[in-house]
């Protein structure tokens, strides 16, 4: 069955640095979206992009946050310079059309020092 | 605004019984999905099943199935014959109209061998 795959699934950074994590939807998804989950608290929306552009945004996606579809496989979000606050389990999702269901990463565990 | 509310912070059963999750939310919309994801101690979100809120038949995937109550906008999830790969949280999930994912505070549910 296909999957949605993330790298790396641990990163470990220093305040203040740019981080890049990355996403592989499913490839004929249309619609990718992140959500992060801080450690023993609910799961939160960060963004939704579809057709090369951001259609949703949460009021967690501030300026130090952005998406990008560099190539036609990878969905990436850089975190531009981290705080200790960053520090959470990041989910990359993808769905097929709108109201189908999100297909999950397994995620990536982020820390910041 | 919506809001999805989970009231058991943690349930566990003995294998082979069954167990009922609840979940209940707030919306003042008419047309919506709701979710149930299984994460379990390896931390992949995984869909467990879907319902459509049009939709007066409860949804049912294997040994899952939900009672969805739309005027008591309730969304129970009952696991029957649970087996120790069950063990994981369990997260209720609401899609907006905008269709991002609101999220319960998720219930911890251990099955005891």
């Amino acid at each position: 069955e296909p999957e949605v795959t993330q790298t790396p699934s641990h990163q470990v950074t220093q305040m203040g640095q740019e981080v890049i994590l990355r996403c592989v939807p499913i490839s004929n998804h249309l619609y990718f979206y992140w959500y992060r989950q801080i450690l023993g608290q609910k799961v939160e929306f960060l963004v939704s992009f579809y057709n090369n552009e951001i259609s949703e945004k949460s009021e967690i996606f501030d300026d130090q946050f952005s998406v990008e579809r560099p190539d036609g496989s990878n969905f990436t979000l850089k975190i531009r310079s981290t705080k200790l606050e960053d520090s959470a389990m990041y989910f990359c999702a993808s769905s097929e059309v709108l109201g189908q269901p999100q297909h999950f990463g397994d995620g990536t565990r982020l820390s910041i020092l | 605004a919506q809001t999805v509310t989970q009231s058991q912070p943690e349930m566990s059963v003995q294998e082979a019984e069954t167990v009922t999750l609840s979940c209940t939310y707030d919306t003042s919309e008419n047309n919506y999905y709701l979710f149930w994801y299984k994460q379990p101690p390896s931390r992949q979100m995984i869909l467990v099943i879907r319902q459509e809120a049009y939709k007066q038949q409860n949804a049912t995937e294997n040994r899952f199935s939900v009672n969805f109550q739309k005027a008591a906008k309730s969304f129970s999830l009952k696991i029957s014959d649970s087996q120790l790969g069950d063990t994981a949280m369990y997260f209720c999930a609401f899609m907006k109209i905008n269709y991002q994912l609101i999220w319960g505070a998720g219930t911890k549910l251990i099955i005891k061998p």
